[in-house]
């Protein structure tokens, strides 16, 4: 099975600040990378898909890159409706998984 | 409009069963792939399993820790998925969810229903 692995776990930080999350992959996995955002009691949400492609309707503060085993999701400017969970999810192969999120609270 | 809608969750005692199902609307079912995504109370996100649509074919996949005691299935007359349960564990208690899994990603998803495995 494919581990994906994000960091950090959780941090803080201020309406303002770029953010950025990582996410590693066991094993190569091209671009088949997804990132997820998950407010408390709601479905997750996707993001970017393809480890860089900003889904339709998603602000273009979020954007992802990588390839390969490393992989970041990046916020230009936080907004106060980015305080969340992040997951990241490869899709290279089944078992399809996820890492282990990133919560993102207010400072 | 395009939604998932998940029904059938509650509480089951171990070694129960239970069968999700999964309304889907606004999108042709029956070319969908469609997996299932639970999360554990306080916890991060597990992938249960996939079927894949008629026309693509191939077997299901199933996360190792449901393999022999989950089965997925689909009814495209009805556009609906299922998720039938068997000897469920207390480690089993998840909100689950399911998803349009689309193009290697998960574009859609249900509000989730909530299933408590509990003497």
């Amino acid at each position: 099975d494919i581990q994906m692995t994000q960091s950090p776990s959780s941090l803080s930080a201020s309406v303002g600040d770029r953010l950025t999350i990582t996410c590693r992959a066991s094993q190569s996995i091209s671009t088949y990378l997804n990132w997820y955002q998950q407010k408390p009691g709601k479905a997750p949400k996707l993001l970017i898909y393809s480890a860089s492609s900003l889904r339709s309707g998603v602000p273009s503060r979020f954007s992802g890159s990588g390839s390969g085993t490393d992989f970041t999701l990046t916020v230009s400017t936080l907004q106060p409706e980015d305080f969340a969970t992040y997951y990241c999810q490869q899709s290279y192969s089944p078992p399809l998984t996820f890492g282990g999120g990133t919560k993102v609270e207010i400072k | 409009e395009v939604q998932l809608v998940e029904s059938g969750g509650g509480l089951v005692k171990p070694g129960g069963s239970l069968r999700l199902s999964c309304a889907a609307s606004g999108f042709t079912f029956s070319d969908a792939w469609m997996s299932w995504v639970r999360q554990a109370p306080g916890k991060g996100l597990e992938w249960v399993g996939r079927i894949k649509s008629k026309a693509s074919g191939g077997p299901i996949d199933y996360a190792t820790p449901v393999k022999g005691r989950f089965t997925i299935s689909r009814d495209d007359s009805k556009n609906t998925l299922y998720l039938q349960m068997n000897s469920l564990k207390t480690e089993d208690t998840a909100v689950y969810y399911c998803t349009w899994d689309g193009m290697n990603w998960f574009a859609l998803w249900g509000q989730g229903t909530l299933v408590t495995v509990s003497s």
